[in-house]
């Protein structure tokens, strides 16, 4: 099935630990897109890729870092897990940046404890 | 200034009843509106855009679109049970260059009450 797919589907973590979200797309879309999902803050865009090997920053890019070898794949590193950074992670892509709908992935839940 | 606003809700309404949902957005530039509907503890899922100023009709849902307001609204007819969820809207907006970016809203979770 097409689509996107994450992993791990949640993780709890200890402060001060790297982790890396992985982000997989078989759609060979050219965007993508991670973000955090918080109560009370909706949405926000933490990097972008408007292709491959290329990326860009969002709204809240600190303390993350991503990467984008091919067109597929899309991963998030957290280089020293904060508690702060405890939320619900949301990968996405979309065929051409900034046209037509996002696809999202299922998400990950990531506890920093 | 948030660049995308909903109504905060949360918004109950009787099952058959017509929800109205609303959004604004601050990028006179933009051209690409979205609704998503999101379930608890799920992703979130496209269930409209619409791109031209007016009214887009799918099933029971309509998307109207006024740029000139920068507004845009979604109405769902004959409301159900499974509409309970939060609503999204979503606006592309560019901050320069090749900065693309979808905006949104904090959502606006609507509860439909048998």
């Amino acid at each position: 099935i097409a689509g996107i797919t994450q992993a791990p589907t949640s993780q709890i973590l200890a402060a001060g630990r790297r982790m890396t979200l992985r982000c997989t797309q078989d759609m060979r879309h050219n965007a993508m897109y991670w973000y955090r999902q918080d109560l009370g803050l909706g949405l926000r865009l933490i990097h972008y890729s408007n292709t491959a090997g290329t990326t860009g920053k969002g709204e809240v890019p600190d303390g993350y870092s991503v990467s984008r070898a091919n067109t597929d794949d899309f991963p998030l590193t957290l280089a020293s897990a904060v508690p702060s950074q405890t939320s619900v992670y949301f990968c996405a892509s979309s065929a051409t940046p900034g046209q037509g709908e996002a696809f999202f992935g299922q998400g990950t839940r990531l506890t920093v404890v | 200034q948030k660049e995308v606003e909903q109504n905060s809700g949360p918004l109950s309404v009787p099952e058959g009843a017509i929800a109205s949902l609303n959004c604004t957005y601050s990028d006179r530039g933009s051209q690409s509106f979205f609704w998503y509907r999101q379930y608890s503890g799920k992703s979130p899922e496209l269930i409209m855009f619409i791109y031209s100023n007016g009214d887009k009709e799918d099933g029971r849902f309509t998307a109207q679109l006024n740029k000139a307001s920068q507004y845009v609204s979604l109405l769902i007819r004959d409301s159900q049970p499974s509409d309970s969820a939060t609503y999204l809207c979503a606006v592309w907006g560019n901050s320069g260059g090749s900065n693309y970016k979808l905006t949104f809203g904090k959502g606006t979770l609507l509860t439909v009450n048998p």
